[in-house]
């Protein structure tokens, strides 16, 4: 069963179009992460939930910005997405605290023509 | 100095040999380590967490040395089904996970 939920799988967006990223967990996990992957590189952690606690990475561009609804839910916003900005973004998951696990989800790989 | 600096590989293996993946840390406030595994175009998944005391999960070893900064992932009696990138994850904060690069291996038949 499907714990970490990333839609869509695959995303096309044009150059300057806004475009979100969602992604759902089964966990009933405290905190949830946005991750940004590109080729060969590591995940860069660009913010993450604590509940509704928002931590922004000092790093991330005011470009991405994220909404977290409730538990389950937690959004990627990129206002105005450029070349640059093509990526694998990935969702996680954890409890919380020391130690503990982070799950990912299949995460969405962002086109930007 | 990056947070977390790994091996860059790549590691090209046949199938058998043992295999050993080195990962520094710059934070010595860390408390919590992890070995993740990457397969192409997937997402990461836990490989195993990383105890002072060092731990063995089947032909997997992972070790802890906290003066030097340091751990380690030794694979034995490498399969093909190995083949993957290997993450190490330090903690900045409780929450806060930092990933290296990542170290490649390929085992070959």
């Amino acid at each position: 069963d499907a714990m970490v939920i990333q839609n869509p799988r695959y995303q096309v967006t044009q150059f300057g179009k806004p475009v979100t990223l969602s992604c759902s967990q089964t966990l009933n996990h405290n905190v949830m992460y946005w991750y940004q992957q590109k080729s060969s590189q590591a995940p860069k952690l660009l913010f993450h939930y604590y509940d509704k606690d928002f931590n922004n990475e000092a790093d991330t561009p005011d470009n991405f910005q994220s909404r977290r609804p409730n538990t389950s839910f937690c959004f990627l916003d990129i206002r105005s997405p450029g070349l640059g900005d093509a990526a694998m973004y990935l969702c996680a998951t954890s409890r919380g605290g020391e130690g503990e696990t982070q799950y990912f989800g299949p995460g969405t790989r962002l086109l930007v023509l | 100095r990056k947070e977390v600096e790994q091996d860059p590989g790549p590691f090209n293996v046949p199938e058998g040999a043992t295999v050993a993946f080195n990962c520094t840390y710059s934070n010595s406030a860390s408390q919590s380590f992890f070995w993740y595994r990457q397969d192409c175009r997937k997402e990461p998944k836990l490989l195993m967490s990383v105890y002072s005391s060092g731990n063995e999960d089947g032909r997997f070893t992972a070790q802890l040395n906290r003066a030097s900064q340091y751990i380690s992932l030794l694979i034995r009696d490498s399969k093909l089904s190995d083949s993957a990138t290997y993450l190490c994850v330090v903690n900045k904060g409780a929450n806060d996970m930092r990933f290296g690069a990542g170290t490649r291996l390929t085992v070959k038949p």
